[in-house]
């Protein structure tokens, strides 16, 4: 089993829809959480970051972390065709030194004018 | 502010070959770490580098290895390449460890590695 397990999709919404992308997880010591957003031959961006449970909020995005459920959710309100991307979940633990980041696979998404 | 760099940017290689990558982070930053994307296995961790020592690394074989420099500049080498390791390559730089509290991390745009 993987620690982190992300729906490859591929998501297809229409302009303007909510989008809901989530991960779960199995490593409890997870403490902090990242989300990447991927277009097609770039480097991951970072979206948003947080270290607690309960939610965050930054424009048309928003985080959501639930640990005791081992899961998390990034939301895009009024879904825009430039969303369009592959998004990328990521936890890191603070246990020991064991302190690497974990990515998990990536949902696709289309966003359609 | 500038990003992180990475260069080159494409590179074709034959098999039992070795390359060598290169990153700059962004001023400031002290954390480097590598990946290796591919479709099927999406962003696996290589290694971590902070203030020149490797902090941590993931499971690959030792023919990948890196360094890090005292102006936190890094490489990663691969030696004796095989069709298997034609990827994409990133690195990413963070202010303090990676992922932690102020260890945010943020991607260069990555080295495409193709072997033939």
């Amino acid at each position: 089993q993987k620690e982190v397990e992300q729906d490859p999709g591929p998501l297809s919404v229409p302009e303007g829809a909510i989008v809901s992308l989530n991960c779960t997880y199995s490593n409890s010591a997870f403490q902090y959480f990242m989300w990447y957003r991927q277009y097609s031959r770039k480097g991951p961006e970072l979206l948003m970051y947080t270290y607690s449970s309960g939610n965050k909020e930054d424009g048309r995005f928003t985080a959501q972390v639930d640990k005791s459920s081992k899961y998390i959710s990034l939301f895009i309100r009024d879904s825009q065709p430039s969303d369009s991307a592959t998004y990328l979940c990521a936890m890191r633990d603070n246990s020991g030194g064991y302190q690497k980041v974990t990515f998990g696979t990536g949902t696709k998404l289309q966003v359609i004018p | 502010k500038a990003g992180v760099t990475q260069t080159p940017r494409y590179l074709i290689k034959t098999r039992g070959q070795q390359v060598t990558l290169s990153c700059s982070p962004i001023s400031g930053h002290r954390s480097v770490s590598w990946y290796q994307q591919t479709p099927g296995q999406g962003l696996q961790f290589l290694f971590e580098y902070f203030s020149e020592t490797q902090r941590n690394k993931g499971n690959f074989p030792g023919r990948f290895s890196g360094r890090q420099f005292s102006n936190s500049r890094s490489e990663m080498n691969v030696s004796t390449l095989e069709l298997g390791d034609s990827a994409l390559y990133l690195c990413a730089s963070s202010l303090s460890r990676a992922g932690g509290l102020g260890g945010e991390q943020y991607f260069g745009p990555g080295t495409r590695l193709t072997v033939t």
